[in-house]
């Protein structure tokens, strides 16, 4: 499958705990983005990197969370002291920066906090 | 402040009776329209574009700048149509982000 990878598929995690997605995006995308999706929205966004520089974040972004995409090509969500509302399912996309703006999503990590 | 209303969560159709999921959208400048699916137990994926004026799997959908709508049409619905149904904007003034509808789910009665 040469579409976007994100890991791990399923974590489910204790409240208060530390937890790290990864998202391997389509290899000639410069751009990546990650959304959030809970039951019954359409995914909202968190924010995006074009290349290594996280260009938007959306104020959805709480202090807990942080992103990176140091070399321009994965990129990792951490969530830091998790909460019971963190729980839902987290999207990674990427897409080229000109031309067509197509964005090509991957599976999704579902989290569950406990 | 852009945003993208589809006013219905649920439709159901018979199987050969026409579709159409309605998406509205508010933005003061230039959006890029889409639609996405998402097919059961399947990553979200790229239905059609406005830009494209293409029809995919007998789908169309046409942007009324006047009514600020985005509509999505099939004549005949199939079975394997059944879906989850996104309508997205994206605007180059941000970074050629997506916002998403909060989807519609469309079920096929055989």
């Amino acid at each position: 499958d040469t579409g976007v990878s994100q890991n791990p598929r399923h974590k489910i995690t204790k409240r208060g705990q530390n937890v790290t997605f990864r998202c391997d995006p389509i290899s000639e995308h410069n751009r990546l983005y990650w959304y959030r999706q809970t039951l019954g929205q359409g995914p909202e966004f968190l924010t995006y990197f074009q290349n290594e520089a996280q260009l938007e974040k959306s104020r959805l972004l709480s202090d807990r969370f942080s992103a990176e995409r140091p070399k321009g090509s994965f990129s990792t969500l951490e969530i830091q002291r998790t909460e019971q509302g963190d729980s839902a399912m987290y999207l990674c996309a990427s897409s080229l920066a000109s031309g067509s703006t197509e964005a090509f999503f991957g599976q999704g990590t579902r989290l569950t906090v406990v | 402040a852009q945003r993208v209303t589809q006013p219905e969560k649920l439709l159901s159709v018979f199987k050969g009776a026409p579709v159409e999921l309605k998406c509205n959208y508010s933005y003061s400048g230039s959006p890029e329209l889409f639609w996405y699916v998402q097919y059961s137990r399947q990553r979200l994926q790229l239905l059609l574009r406005h830009i494209s004026r293409e029809s995919i799997k007998g789908f169309t959908a046409d942007l009324n700048k006047g009514e600020t709508s985005f509509h999505l049409k099939k004549p005949f619905a199939q079975e394997e149509d059944s879906a989850m149904y996104y309508c997205a904007l994206s605007t180059l003034s941000t970074g050629n982000q997506f916002y998403f509808g909060t989807g519609t789910s469309l079920t096929v009665i055989p």
